[in-house]
């Protein structure tokens, strides 16, 4: 089954611990992205890839850290988390990454900062 | 600056009856357009999609209109089930050839369909 799979589902951490918020895909896709949506915001993009080793920053990129080694991983990561990070985290991947493809989403990660 | 807008942040609408959802977006780069369905604990899932070449798409029970020169489209689900409930988002992005085409999201707005 095709597939984004995002791990862990839910997370409670404190400020200043490091996290990594996993992301798969098994659909052999060059694009993958991370969002966040908040309240009021809709999905914000954070960072995206258009294939392995390659990067770049989305509209809030402060704050996290990514990286892209192998084709189907795209880890999401927070070097120190604060309160402000708390929110729900959505990667999702797409064949080649234009705006005409439409993106696969995960189920999604709720992470809370305390 | 929020350049994607749905307004309403929510509807309801009986069973049987039409659900009209709307967008407006401010960037006129933009040339494609998707709408999202969202069920709780799920992620995103991509419903139904038009190009600025066109002004209407059609798939089923759901049809999408764009509007160009008001950067207004809607979605219109006719006729609106109880398993239509969800939040739906619209996107938009502008198809530059080469490059990752951001999908800049609206806020959302949850559809409630009632028996």
């Amino acid at each position: 089954e095709a597939q984004v799979t995002q791990n862990p589902r839910y997370l409670i951490t404190v400020t200043g611990k490091k996290l990594t918020v996993t992301c798969s895909q098994n659909m052999n896709h060059e694009y993958m992205s991370w969002y966040r949506q908040d309240p009021g915001l809709g999905l914000r993009q954070i960072y995206y890839s258009m294939n392995v080793e390659v990067t770049d920053k989305g509209d809030v990129p402060e704050g996290y850290k990514v990286s892209r080694k192998e084709k189907r991983n795209f880890p999401l990561i927070l070097e120190s988390p604060s309160p402000n990070q708390t929110s729900l985290y959505f990667c999702a991947s797409s064949f080649m990454g234009q705006g005409n493809q439409p993106q696969h989403f995960g189920d999604g990660t709720r992470l809370s900062i305390l | 600056d929020q350049q994607v807008k749905q307004n309403s942040p929510s509807l309801s609408v009986q069973e049987g009856r039409i659900s009209i959802l709307n967008c407006d977006y401010t960037n006129s780069m933009f040339d494609y357009f998707l709408w999202y369905k969202k069920y709780p604990a799920e992620g995103p899932t991509f419903l139904i999609s038009i190009s600025s070449i066109k002004d209407k798409n059609e798939d089923g029970r759901f049809t999408v209109f764009l509007n160009k020169s008001a950067k207004h489209l809607s979605l219109h689900i006719v006729p609106s089930q109880p398993g239509d409930s969800a939040v739906y988002f619209c996107a938009a992005s502008s198809t530059v050839t080469g490059t990752a085409s951001k999908l800049t999201f609206g806020t959302g707005t949850r559809l409630q369909v009632t028996l």
